[in-house]
């Protein structure tokens, strides 16, 4: 079965401290790997996709890259309003078909000035 | 983008009755999801809802337990039937924009606590 673990589960961070959030999966014919942030109280945003091993994509001072194992999401001298959770998700083709997407548990992410 | 309006926010509810969860999207989709996320677990998807045919549940989540209903195609709604603690979780709804993306937008979600 696919499956997305996300590590740390927490991070505190002072401001201006830059730092990564890792994201490992196991899946067979991998179509997509997604960031979203959730806000307490909130659904998740999405942030980037990611689709084969070598791309990066970046937002403001968050930047995401993908290996063939493992996804990362560097936050470059964060700010406390980046105070959030930070989910990873994968998406395999099933066939003709692209199957469901599976979350890991998410990172959370204290800023503090 | 898409912006997708939840209700009932909250809800605070008695073992063994039932509540529906309503979803009103801004603009038609042909497919929208329904997931869980339960405090300290993964973000999972209970069912996918298409206008004008079954919903498809996965693997843990049935029919009788989560009926789906899916007018049109910018409504559905979720029963959580028969409700226990176990079901006090957060419910969400979202959809993809543009189709088949992954890109998903998602509602505000339904806080549910089963007494």
């Amino acid at each position: 079965e696919d499956q997305v673990t996300q590590s740390p589960e927490a991070l505190r961070l002072q401001e201006g401290e830059s730092s990564s959030l890792n994201c490992s999966y196991t899946v067979s014919g991998l179509r997509g790997l997604f960031w979203y942030r959730q806000d307490p109280g909130k659904g998740p945003e999405f942030l980037f996709t990611l689709y084969s091993a070598g791309e990066e994509k970046e937002k403001e001072r968050l930047k995401a890259t993908l290996t063939k194992k493992e996804s990362f999401l560097h936050i470059t001298a964060p700010k406390p309003e980046d105070s959030a959770t930070y989910l990873c998700a994968v998406q395999a083709y099933r066939g003709s078909t692209l199957g469901r997407l599976y979350f890991g548990r998410g990172t959370q992410l204290t800023v503090w000035p | 983008s898409a912006v997708i309006s939840q209700k009932p926010s909250r809800d605070i509810c008695q073992r063994g009755t039932s509540l529906t969860i309503q979803c009103q999207v801004d603009s038609q989709v042909t497919m929208m999801f329904w997931y869980r996320q339960q405090p300290g677990q993964s973000l999972t998807l209970i069912a996918t809802a298409n206008q004008g045919s079954e919903a498809t549940y996965e693997s843990g989540f049935v029919i009788d337990k989560f009926p789906i209903s899916r007018p049109n195609l910018t409504f559905s709604t979720l029963t959580v039937s028969n409700m226990s603690p176990e079901d006090s979780s957060i419910y969400l709804c979202s959809v993809d924009l543009p189709a088949n993306t992954g890109e998903l937008f998602f509602g505000e979600g339904s806080r549910l606590t089963v007494l």
